[in-house]
């Protein structure tokens, strides 16, 4: 079945660690995203890829970074420099550009030691 | 700024009665809203879609309804069961744009038997 796979469920970082989330999908989806989700709130954009080799930051990506080089990947790094890094993420894909409903993984949720 | 919000943050109902979870959304140009299921621990599952050109859609249990004049638009569940219970997000693109899509802070449906 097609699909995207976020790994691992849970994630735990030591102050000053840097730890890279796994997102990848089979379902030769053009573009991957990166939404960040606190309780009791909606989703915020972290980070957004249309191509390979190329993305953009979305409105929260201070302290993150990714990387996008094969179509199906689009691995999210949290850096120490993220103070507040405790939240679930959450990768989504969409077939295209141009208006398109996004399909989510069933996400991370990183937690501080 | 651009902005998409639920107006109801819980919504209790009982097993076999309907829902309608409503949003509204700011004077921001979008074309495209779609309404997204979350269960527990779990990733953001597409439900329904409607563009701008039209004022309702059906689904399988679900119809979305969408006034342009005052900006907000609704989801319809008939005949709640208790697996309809998780919380609902709309979702837009803003702008005109298709990177971007803002998402409002969730209404949490409970079904009671």
């Amino acid at each position: 079945d097609g699909g995207i796979t976020q790994s691992p469920k849970y994630l735990f970082r030591k102050e000053g660690q840097n730890v890279t989330l796994s997102c990848e999908q089979n379902l030769n989806h053009d573009a991957m995203y990166w939404y960040r989700q606190d309780p009791g709130q909606g989703l915020r954009l972290i980070y957004y890829s249309q191509i390979v080799n190329d993305f953009q930051k979305g409105d929260i990506a201070e302290g993150y970074s990714v990387s996008r080089e094969k179509k199906e990947s689009f691995p999210l790094t949290v850096t120490s420099a993220q103070k507040n890094p405790t939240a679930f993420y959450l990768c989504a894909s969409t077939l295209g550009t141009g208006g398109q409903p996004q399909h989510f993984g069933d996400g991370t949720r990183l937690s501080i030691l | 700024g651009e902005s998409v919000g639920l107006h109801l943050p819980t919504l209790s109902v009982q097993e076999g009665d309907n829902s309608i979870i409503n949003c509204a959304y700011s004077n921001s140009a979008s074309d495209y809203f779609i309404w997204y299921k979350q269960e527990s621990g779990k990733g953001p599952q597409f439900i329904i879609d409607i563009r701008s050109n039209m004022d309702k859609r059906q689904g399988q249990r679900v119809t979305v309804l969408l006034n342009k004049t005052v900006k907000h638009l609704s989801l319809q569940i008939a005949a709640t069961q208790p697996g309809d219970s998780a919380v609902y997000f709309c979702a837009g693109f803003l702008n005109g744009g298709y990177n971007k899509l803002i998402f409002g802070a969730g209404t949490r449906l409970a079904v009671h038997p």
